[in-house]
């Protein structure tokens, strides 16, 4: 499978515990992007990296979100002290930005429960 | 006023109509386009990408940009009930380091069969 890959695909956590995604994103793609998506609404933008810098946080990052993305391959997004307004699908998307190419394709997201 | 605005239905169609989805924007510096499709508890599936203003078409599916009018559109032709989804614009800007893709809320559509 050559697609994005998240992992996990499910996570009910604790209020107050920390969690830890993982997104593999399509080998060579120098874009990555995270999203988060309630239900009913559009994913919403929280950051993204080219290579392995971040480009840009979102103001729905909050002090308690980081992201990585340590070697310009996969990438990590960890939330500490959850709280249940962290519920979400947490989504993955990878791109080659190489000139008009701009194409990202999404992973299955990682489905968040906070109780 | 949100960057992205697109209707979120829910659109309820027969099966075989022709089916218009739409979306507009306040960004004048978007000049990617996408639509994505998104079933139930998956991740967004891309359907079309154009680039800058006009006409492209995939099979039944063809997507319109009308920079002019901030303006974008898709149309399924003979709509089948496996295209009951919800269907997401999203759009970006030139390249440069503020290119990050924003995204309508997403339109539901049951077919009918």
């Amino acid at each position: 499978d050559t697609g994005v890959s998240q992992d996990p695909r499910h996570k009910i956590t604790k209020r107050g515990q920390n969690v830890t995604f993982r997104c593999d994103p399509i080998s060579e793609h120098n874009r990555l992007y995270w999203y988060r998506q309630t239900l009913g609404q559009g994913p919403e933008f929280l950051t993204y990296f080219q290579n392995e810098a971040q480009l840009e946080k979102s103001r729905l990052l909050s002090d308690r979100f980081s992201a990585e993305r340590p070697k310009g391959s996969f990438s990590t997004l960890e939330i500490q002290r959850t709280e249940q307004g962290d519920s979400a699908m947490y989504l993955c998307a990878s791109s080659l930005r190489q000139g008009i190419n701009t194409e990202a394709f999404f992973g299955q997201g990682t489905r968040l429960t906070v109780v | 006023q949100k960057e992205v605005e697109q209707d979120p239905g829910p659109l309820s169609v027969p099966e075989g109509a022709i089916v218009s989805l739409n979306c507009t924007y306040s960004n004048s510096a978007f000049q990617y386009f996408m639509w994505y499709r998104q079933y139930s508890r998956k991740g967004p599936e891309l359907l079309m990408y154009t680039y800058s203003s006009g006409n492209k078409e995939d099979g039944r599916f063809t997507a319109q940009v009308d920079k002019s009018s901030k303006y974008i559109s898709l149309f399924i032709r003979d709509s089948q009930p496996s295209d009951s989804a919800t269907y997401l614009c999203a759009m970006s800007a030139v390249p440069n380091r503020d290119d990050k893709i924003i995204f309508g809320k997403g339109t539901r559509l049951h077919i009918l069969p």
